[in-house]
């Protein structure tokens, strides 16, 4: 059974700061790995998506990178912004979990960019 | 870009009835997703469907039904109410193929 696990569960830095958020996950057959954002109250939005072939992708301040061997996945935030401030979660789709069609959802980690 | 509406943002129903939350996407996407989300366990896979008419039971399917009768629409129904349904529900879409998938902005749903 796939289990995704992101650490820190919270994470508070100052504003202009580089920082990552980690994801691992147990099983490495995978079709792909998408990192999102959840503002309060609010759905998911889709940030990037990894397939299994790749080893990062990048949209604009953000890169996420996936090591599929080591189970890993990283989502690096360049030069921080309040704005930045929400819950990032990383959900991991297995080739091998609910007919190859579920995502398995981390917890999320909450970032907090202050002023 | 990919729109995927909820047709409610709140909810407030009473124990018993009969609750139906609908969502609707645009992109003619074939697989649709209703997940729940709550403090401590996360996003739940409710029911999914693939297709028309097709559906799959996800990890808590139990006090819920679906309906997709058009590729656009994917409705999830809470045959009973009951108060520990009360939550966040988000549906979800994407194409088929490595295709990223793309949520609606939820439903907070509370049965009093």
């Amino acid at each position: 059974k796939q289990e995704v696990t992101q650490i820190p569960a919270a994470l508070s830095v100052p504003e202009g700061e580089n920082l990552v958020l980690n994801c691992s996950f147990t099983d490495s057959a995978i079709y792909n790995l998408q990192w999102f954002r959840q503002d309060p109250g609010k759905g998911l939005t889709s940030l990037l998506l990894i397939q299994s072939s790749q080893r990062e992708q990048t949209s604009g301040r953000l890169n996420a990178s996936l090591d599929k061997s080591s189970g890993r996945s990283t989502l690096y935030i360049a030069a921080s912004q309040p704005g930045d401030s929400a819950t990032y979660l990383c959900a991991v789709r297995s080739i091998l979990t609910g007919g190859g069609n579920k995502l398995t959802f981390g917890t999320g980690t909450q970032l907090k960019v202050e002023l | 870009d990919v729109k995927v509406t909820q047709s409610s943002r709140y909810l407030v129903k009473r124990t018993g009835e009969k609750v139906f939350l609908e969502c609707v996407q645009d992109m003619d996407h074939e697989n649709m997703f209703w997940y729940r989300q709550d403090p401590g366990l996360g996003l739940r896979l409710i029911y999914f469907s693939y297709d028309v008419k097709m559906k799959e039971k996800g990890d808590i399917p139990e006090g819920y039904s679906v309906s997709r009768e058009k590729k656009e629409r994917f409705s999830l129904i809470l045959e009973s109410a009951s108060t520990n349904q009360t939550s966040m529900y988000l549906c979800a879409s994407r194409r088929t193929g490595n295709q990223p998938q793309h949520f609606g902005d939820g439903t907070r749903l509370s049965i009093l």
